[in-house]
């Protein structure tokens, strides 16, 4: 079945702290994966995208990694900031099918 | 959010009441998709849209009807047929809809059941 597990559900940091979220995926055959940012009531926005080749991808203070051996892939935010709160979703595009869209993990980045 | 809005931010519906959800989009983009999300679980694609005139279901159609007459627009109506409407509807466009490409987000639409 193509799943995409993410972890951990929920996670509160201090600002200024490094944090790590994990995605773990099922889906085959793999095309793509990519990690979004969903403020509160907002609409989400891409953050990066990584296919098959990619190891890592960075776009200012959040870094993508990709393991596409294992099916894993992880996304680390540097030294976060209060607006770094939000959820974050990953989703794995199967060749010619459709997204699968995992059920995000929510970040809360405290003073 | 980009060049896609979506309206109203709230909705109320009443038992037996069909309700129509807005999405416009000017970023000339042909592809257009609506999503729906509940606590806890992703994002669930409803219907899709790849050309004018044109659309098909999605993983969870039923009880949801479609129309794109124009580029620009697709709206979803909630028909009295969904059992369990409460949710927030995402609308969302890409270039030309191949799969996999970036998928642009509206701010989403909240639909609450009286």
């Amino acid at each position: 079945k193509n799943q995409v597990e993410q972890s951990p559900q929920s996670l509160i940091i201090l600002e200024g702290k490094n944090c790590t979220l994990q995605c773990n995926y099922t889906v085959s055959p793999f095309s793509n994966l990519r990690w979004y940012k969903q403020d509160t009531g907002r609409g989400p926005v891409s953050l990066t995208i990584m296919t098959f080749s990619e190891n890592t991808k960075s776009n200012g203070r959040y870094t993508a990694t990709l393991d596409a051996d294992t099916k894993q892939s992880s996304l680390h935010i540097t030294a976060s900031q209060l607006s770094d709160s939000a959820s974050y979703i990953c989703v794995v595009n199967r060749s010619g099918y459709a997204l699968n869209f995992g059920k995000g993990t929510s970040l809360l980045v405290t003073p | 959010d980009g060049g896609i809005t979506q309206s109203p931010k709230y909705l109320f519906r009443k038992e037996g009441q069909n309700v129509t959800l807005s999405c416009e989009q000017n970023l000339n983009h042909d592809a257009m998709y609506w999503y729906r999300q509940d606590p806890g679980q992703g994002l669930r694609l409803i219907y899709y849209s790849q050309i004018v005139n044109d659309f098909q279901k999605g993983d969870i159609a039923e009880g949801y009807s479609v129309s794109r007459e124009k580029k620009e627009s697709f709206p979803l109506t909630v028909t009295s047929a969904q059992k369990n409407p409460t949710a927030f509807y995402l609308c969302a466009s890409s270039i030309s809809g191949t799969v996999g490409e970036t998928q642009y987000f509206g701010p989403g639409t909240r639909l609450l059941v009286l």
